[in-house]
C-alpha cells in the first residue's frame, strides 16, 4: 500500500482570522511563483503568482509576499473561511524562463466555525 | 467546463499489473505533465512534455513511461505497478515552460 506520508505542518485559526502560510524557496534565480489550494481528493487549484520583479501581489481576499533577499514566500488570507480549509502549496520556477515548476512541502489550513 | 480530465478518477490494479490512466485537455497548451502525489507530500514531477518532445526526470523509475499521441491526450502507462506506486497520479498542461499550471482532479491509483 501507500507508504506513510510525511506530517503537514498545520494552520489552525477561528473563521474570519487572517491566515499567513509561509514557504521558504532555495533557489536565488527562481523568476516566478505560484500558490496552488488543493482540497482533500482533488487537484491543486491556482490561487495567485507573482514574479520576481514585484513584492507584493493582491487577489481577492488573497495577498502573496516575496522577499527575495530571504527568498521567502508568504500567502495571506483575509476573513478566512471555512471553505479555505485545504493544503497550500508554493510553486517556484527554479530555472528562470522556461523550466517545470518545482514544489514545496505544503500546509494545511484548518478553519474552524 | 472541465480543461483538464483525467480517467479514471479511482483506478485499482493487482501488483505487476500494467495498468494505464488517462489525461486529456481542452486549453491547447503546449506543454502536459505527470506529477505522483503521496499522503502528505508535494506533487513530484515525473515527467513531462513539450509538444511531441519528451522529458523524463533523471530520478524517475523505468516502470513509468508516457505517451502523447497529439496535443489533447497523454498517458501515463506504469508497467509492473508495486505497492510503493500507490498514489495520487496529477496530470497538468501549461501554455509553455514556466507558467501557471493547470491541473486534473487526479487518479487515485491502489495497488493490491
Amino acid at each position: 500500500g501507500e507508504s506513510v506520508g510525511l506530517h503537514l505542518p498545520t494552520l489552525s485559526v477561528q473563521e474570519g482570522d487572517n491566515s499567513i502560510i509561509n514557504c521558504a524557496y532555495s533557489n536565488s534565480a527562481s523568476d516566478y511563483f505560484i500558490w496552488y489550494k488543493q482540497e482533500s481528493g482533488k487537484g491543486p487549484q491556482f490561487i495567485i503568482d507573482i514574479r520576481s520583479n514585484m513584492d507584493k501581489r493582491q487577489g481577492q481576499r488573497v495577498t502573496v509576499l516575496l522577499n527575495k533577499t530571504v527568498k521567502h514566500l508568504s500567502l495571506q488570507i483575509a476573513a478566512t473561511q471555512p471553505g479555505d480549509s485545504a493544503v497550500y502549496f508554493c510553486a517556484e520556477n527554479p530555472g528562470g524562463g522556461y523550466s517545470t515548476l518545482t514544489f514545496g512541502k505544503g500546509t494545511m489550513l484548518l478553519v474552524s466555525p | 467546463d472541465a480543461m483538464v480530465i483525467q480517467n479514471p478518477r479511482y483506478q485499482v490494479t493487482q501488483f505487476g499489473k500494467p495498468v494505464t490512466l488517462s489525461c486529456s485537455q481542452t486549453l491547447n497548451h503546449n506543454v502536459m505533465y505527470w506529477y505522483q502525489q503521496k499522503s502528505s507530500q508535494a506533487p513530484k514531477l515525473l515527467f513531462h512534455y513539450y509538444d511531441k518532445d519528451f522529458n523524463n526526470e533523471a530520478d524517475t523509475p523505468d516502470n513509468f513511461q508516457s505517451r502523447r499521441p497529439n496535443t489533447s491526450f497523454c498517458f501515463l502507462d506504469i508497467r509492473s505497478p508495486g505497492l510503493g506506486d500507490a498514489a495520487m497520479y496529477l496530470c497538468a498542461t501549461s501554455r509553455t515552460l514556466g507558467t501557471e499550471a493547470f491541473f486534473g482532479q487526479g487518479t487515485r491509483l491502489t495497488v493490491v
